[in-house]
């Protein structure tokens, strides 16, 4: 069936280096890609997103690699900070529009 | 411009009871998706509404019900609770018949005793 998935569960990073959270995807008919930051007790919040055209998009200290190829998805977060501490997803959509979420990745900032 | 709301925030049930979940969607949004994340799990889609009319259904049975309104909030009604339906559910909205732009609510965490 249609997954996606994450290598890692948890990630410690020391406050000021640059975290990389990777995403795993199985579904080759998905176009559209997410990343989403959920604190504890709040619905996940959008980070950054990227269409299946483009293989790099770049936020404020935020960038979303894809690699169509080995069907992979990474964020990459610049200088990390401890507000950046929270549970990170990984989501794909296909045409169905429906939006399918990874298990996640804890980010844990070390001080 | 107001964000998704969603009520109640907190809920206890018994088996086999019923329960409703409302959500408000963002100014502006016509389009909502419901999901249900489990404890340490990522959020599964059970159904989106779009203009008021069923636009997708997630691997849900169908005691798991929803509805949406002509102002676009939402309910999701969920019969003969079970303690696996123990879970945040989570209310996003959008605009039009899209996953653009994907606003999601704080959540309703039901648990089911």
């Amino acid at each position: 069936g249609e997954s996606v998935g994450l290598h890692l569960p948890t990630l410690s990073v020391q406050e000021g280096d640059n975290s990389i959270i990777n995403c795993a995807y199985s579904n080759s008919a998905s176009d559209y890609f997410i990343w989403y930051k959920q604190e504890s007790g709040k619905g996940p919040q959008f980070i950054i997103d990227i269409r299946s055209n483009m293989d790099k998009r770049q936020g404020q200290r935020v960038t979303v690699l894809l690699n169509k190829t080995v069907k992979h998805l990474s964020l990459q977060i610049a200088a990390t900070q401890p507000g950046d501490s929270a549970v990170y997803f990984c989501a794909e959509s296909d045409r169905d529009d429906k939006i399918i979420f990874g298990k996640g990745t804890r980010l844990h900032i070390l001080p | 411009e107001t964000g998704v709301t969603q009520s109640p925030t907190h809920l206890i049930k018994t088996r086999g009871q019923q329960v409703t979940l409302r959500c408000s969607s963002q100014s502006g949004h016509n389009t909502v998706s419901w999901y249900q994340q489990a404890l340490g799990q990522g959020p599964q889609f059970i159904f989106q509404y779009y203009r008021e009319e069923e636009n997708g259904r997630g691997n849900f049975p169908p005691r798991f019900s929803g509805l949406q309104f002509p102002n676009y909030s939402s309910e999701l009604n969920v019969n003969a609770l079970e303690l696996d339906d123990s879970a945040l559910y989570l209310c996003a909205s959008s605009t039009g018949r899209s996953n653009y732009g994907y606003t999601f609510g704080s959540g309703t965490r039901l648990t089911v005793v």
